[in-house]
């Protein structure tokens, strides 16, 4: 069955510590990935995403993303938190007509 | 460029009852989708449509329906209503190409009592 694994519901990171958010996908084919991140009480933006080409991709707000193939990962990166990013992040990936979403992760940022 | 709007924001309803929510996609854009969120669940897909019609539908009941006008503008409407329908109704719009990125709207807060 096609899925999208966030494996971490909840992270803590300190302000300026690095950040890594994990994403796994389960399809045949290499699907299109997308990061999304909601604030509270807000719709989805999309931060990143990744089509083809070159496996690392840049994305807002200092966000970056690197697709593994042999891994079917594609875990979304930032150097330094500010505590503006306390969000919750969602991986997605895109099939035809049709988007799977992953559970979410959700971040604080401790000043 | 307006955003995708979602009305209304917030509303609450009685088991029971029905509730139609609306969806304006950006100028442009053809496709409109519509997505549960619930904190046990996260997003589920419920249905996308493209040019009126629905191409895709994800695995809810019957009560779920929703259809799309020649301006793009979606409704999704909820009949019956059961307290497990208490979600965030996020719609998102995109455009014709397949998988192109999602644009997403707030979201309406259907709260049922």
């Amino acid at each position: 069955a096609q899925s999208v694994t966030q494996p971490d519901i909840h992270i803590t990171v300190s302000e300026g510590a690095s950040l890594e958010l994990r994403c796994n996908y389960s399809y045949g084919a290499t699907p299109y990935l997308f990061w999304y991140v909601q604030s509270p009480g807000q719709g989805l933006q999309l931060l990143l995403k990744y089509f083809s080409g070159d496996t690392l991709v840049q994305g807002i707000k200092g966000f970056e993303a690197e697709f593994k193939r042999s891994q079917s990962s594609f875990n979304l990166r930032k150097p330094s938190v500010h505590w503006s990013d306390a969000a919750e992040y969602f991986c997605a990936v895109g099939l035809g007509n049709q988007f799977y979403f992953g559970t979410g992760t959700s971040l604080t940022v401790i000043p | 460029k307006a955003g995708v709007t979602q009305t209304p924001r917030y509303l609450i309803k009685t088991r029971g009852q029905q509730v139609t929510l609306s969806c304006s996609p950006i100028s442009g854009h053809r496709s409109v989708s519509w997505y549960q969120q619930t904190p046990g669940q996260g997003l589920q897909f419920l249905f996308e449509y493209f040019s009126e019609t629905q191409r895709n539908k994800g695995n809810f009941p019957g009560r779920f329906s929703g259809r799309q006008f020649s301006n793009s503008r979606s409704e999704m409407n909820v009949s019956t209503l059961e307290l497990g329908d208490s979600a965030l109704y996020l719609c998102a719009s995109g455009t014709a190409a397949n998988t192109g990125e999602l644009f997403f709207g707030e979201g309406s807060r259907l709260t049922v009592l």
